[in-house]
Parts: C-alpha cells; sequence; structure tokens
C-alpha cells in the first residue's frame, strides 16, 4: 500500500500570499497518476489537478501541480479568499486508492 | 450529476445499502467509486467497479463486509453494506472516473456527489 504525507499539516497564510503544498509518497509512483483536490467546509472534494500537473476544467491557472517518482507539489500562486480550504493529494497508481492527510490552509 | 441516498442510522451489526443516480453524462461508459470520510477526518477510498460492472475491488476495510454493484439500465451505484462496524461512520460520497478512456484501477474521481451521512451507533 502506498503511503501518502502531506506537509505541513497547516499552512497559515494571507490573501495575496504564494502557497506550496507538498506531498510524499512511501514509494514511487511509476505514472504520473497522481491529483490534488479542494475541500471547503461542508461541501465534497472538488478536482484542481490530475495526471500530477494538469488543471482540470474550470480551476484558474493561479494554481499548478508538479512533481513525480515520490514528491509532489501543489503551488497557489497568489491566494484568493476563496482558496483557503482542506487541500488532499490523492495516487491512482494502484489499488488501494490512498488520499493524504490533507493540508489546511488557512487565513 | 450525482446523487447519493439510502444512509442513516444504524446498529453495530446492522446493513445499508447505499444508492447514487447519476445523470448528464453516459453512465456505462465510466469507472465508479465509493469514496468515505469520517467525523473530522481525511478521505478513505471505499470500493471501485468497471464502467461493465464486471470488475470492482475494494479497500481492506470494505473486504468481506461490503459489495459494490451497478444497475446500468438505471444510472445507478450501490453500495451494499454489512455487519456494519462504529468506525463506519462516515460521509459516503459516490464519484465518477475522470476519464473514459482510463482502466478504472486508474483514474482520478470527478465530479464527487453531495453525500450521504451513515451513522453506526447503539
Amino acid at each position: 500500500e502506498i503511503v501518502l504525507t502531506q506537509s505541513p499539516a497547516t499552512l497559515s497564510l494571507s490573501p495575496g500570499d504564494r502557497a506550496t503544498l507538498s506531498c510524499r509518497a512511501s514509494q514511487s509512483l511509476s505514472n504520473t497518476y497522481f491529483a490534488w483536490y479542494q475541500q471547503k467546509t461542508g461541501q465534497s472534494p472538488r478536482l484542481l489537478i490530475y495526471g500530477a500537473s494538469k488543471r482540470a476544467a474550470g480551476i484558474p491557472d493561479r494554481f499548478s501541480g508538479s512533481g513525480s517518482g515520490t514528491d509532489f507539489t501543489l503551488t497557489i500562486s497568489r491566494l484568493e479568499s476563496e482558496d483557503f480550504a482542506v487541500y488532499y493529494c490523492l495516487q491512482y497508481v494502484t489499488s488501494p486508492y490512498s488520499f493524504g492527510q490533507g493540508t489546511n490552509v488557512e487565513i | 450529476q450525482l446523487l447519493e441516498s439510502g444512509g442513516g442510522l444504524v446498529q453495530p451489526g446492522g446493513s445499508l445499502r447505499l444508492s447514487c443516480a447519476a445523470s448528464g453524462f453516459t453512465f456505462s461508459s465510466y469507472g465508479m467509486y465509493w469514496v468515505r470520510q469520517g467525523p473530522g477526518k481525511g478521505l478513505e477510498w471505499v470500493s471501485a467497479i468497471s464502467p461493465s460492472g464486471t470488475q470492482s475491488d475494494l479497500a481492506d476495510s470494505a473486504k468481506g463486509r461490503f459489495t459494490m454493484s451497478r444497475d446500468n439500465s438505471r444510472n445507478t451505484l450501490y453500495l451494499e453494506m454489512n455487519n456494519l462496524r462504529v468506525d463506519d461512520t462516515a460521509i459516503y460520497y459516490c464519484a465518477k472516473g475522470g476519464s473514459s478512456g482510463y482502466y478504472f484501477l486508474n483514474n482520478y474521481f470527478d465530479p464527487w456527489g453531495p453525500g450521504t451521512l451513515v451513522t453506526v451507533s447503539s
């Protein structure tokens, strides 16, 4: 089973700041079957990035994904008020699928 | 669109059947998934099923107790849950595979339904 570890657990920033979220896999992902989700309180998760770096439909270009192997990064170039939420990474290389434990981006 | 139903309060050892009604896409072309989230916790994948319904996979926590199925004629996904435990308490989300061209066990989840709450308690 692949374990994903996200860091930091909490990121305290201000609107306009740059946010860098990390996700490390316990073993190398042979394909870029890796995604990022945003979840706001009381809502279901929303896909931001798939294939490690491809933005989902309708996602603003301030969100970008990068990485390969065991280290993946989600970058939000300039935080807007609606970006404060919990972010999860997901690997879909192999069953069982696994999520990271989440990074809370707070004001 | 995806809309889950069937959640509720059940005693430990009891059973529930969750449904997920799909619309707005060709249901039979996509793998489908169940993901759950315990109160105040992160996301946990539960199960996956191929577009035809002939193949499925379950997380270890669900094996032997949960069964996933689909009815492509009704555009509906199901999760039959037996021998429920307190730690099965969660919001259960159904999700669609992000691409019809991917093998169902190598697909991301997009979109997700609003979820249905399952509470297991005596």
